[in-house]
């Protein structure tokens, strides 16, 4: 069974640009969700995301924006990047009657 | 809102050896998830081992164990016979069984263990 993926790995962009992340969940998990993990801030809950609804958010500003298709992936948006964007954003995904989640390797952001 | 605290920004441990990880949370509720993810240097978070909060047994997984203490709210993870493979990033992760904290995980801010051979 294939685990999390998430694409790219790398992105470098330039302040002022948008940006697209994308996560395809463990097959058969509705449920995904994305985290930003920086040194200083630590990991932090941006949304979740189950059968194409968000049903929680975190404390971000309305730059971060996702959505989950049909088929349960899921992408993440961030407008107007600026430089603390630079984190590594990871997804993971969790069955319906789940227990744990499962992550993806991530994907390196840098915005110079 | 609930707060994971890991208390030990790094630890070390001789090959072979045991390290035990401290972790407190605080929380007003009686049904969650308490977990131990590690994240090597290739960044994949990996579940080590997880607990529930209504099960009193501590959870085991091979060289992995807890010391779940509910009313204290301690889950410390104890790792014997350290491999050089064990040398990762550690987090506590919290999750609520129901309602909207049901959907995210809450971390501490990681240690980091590192086996000495």
């Amino acid at each position: 069974k294939a685990g999390v993926t998430q694409t790219p790995r790398y992105l470098i962009k330039t302040r002022g640009q948008q940006v697209t992340l994308s996560c395809s969940p463990i097959s058969g998990h509705r449920s995904v969700s994305w985290y930003q993990q920086t040194p200083g801030q630590g990991l932090q809950f941006l949304f979740e995301y189950f059968s194409e609804t968000q049903r929680n958010k975190g404390n971000f500003p309305g730059r971060f924006s996702g959505r989950q298709f049909s088929n349960s992936r899921s992408e993440m948006n961030v407008s107007t990047l600026e430089l603390g964007d630079s984190a590594l954003y990871l997804c993971a995904s969790r069955s319906w009657a789940g227990t744990e989640a499962f992550f993806g390797q991530g994907t390196r952001l840098t915005v110079v | 809102a609930q707060t994971v605290t890991q208390s030990q920004p790094e630890m070390s441990v001789q090959e072979a050896e045991t390290v035990t990880l401290s972790c407190t949370y605080d929380t007003s509720e009686s049904d969650y998830y308490l977990f131990w993810y590690k994240q090597p240097p290739s960044r994949q978070m990996i579940l080590v081992i997880r607990q529930e909060a209504y099960k009193q047994q501590n959870a085991t997984e091979n060289r992995f164990s807890v010391n779940f203490q509910k009313a204290a709210k301690s889950f410390s993870l104890k790792i014997s016979d350290s491999q050089l493979g064990d040398a990762a990033m550690y987090f506590c992760a919290y999750r609520s069984a129901r309602g909207q904290g049901a959907q995210k995980l809450v971390f501490g801010q990681g240690t980091r263990l590192t086996i000495n051979p």
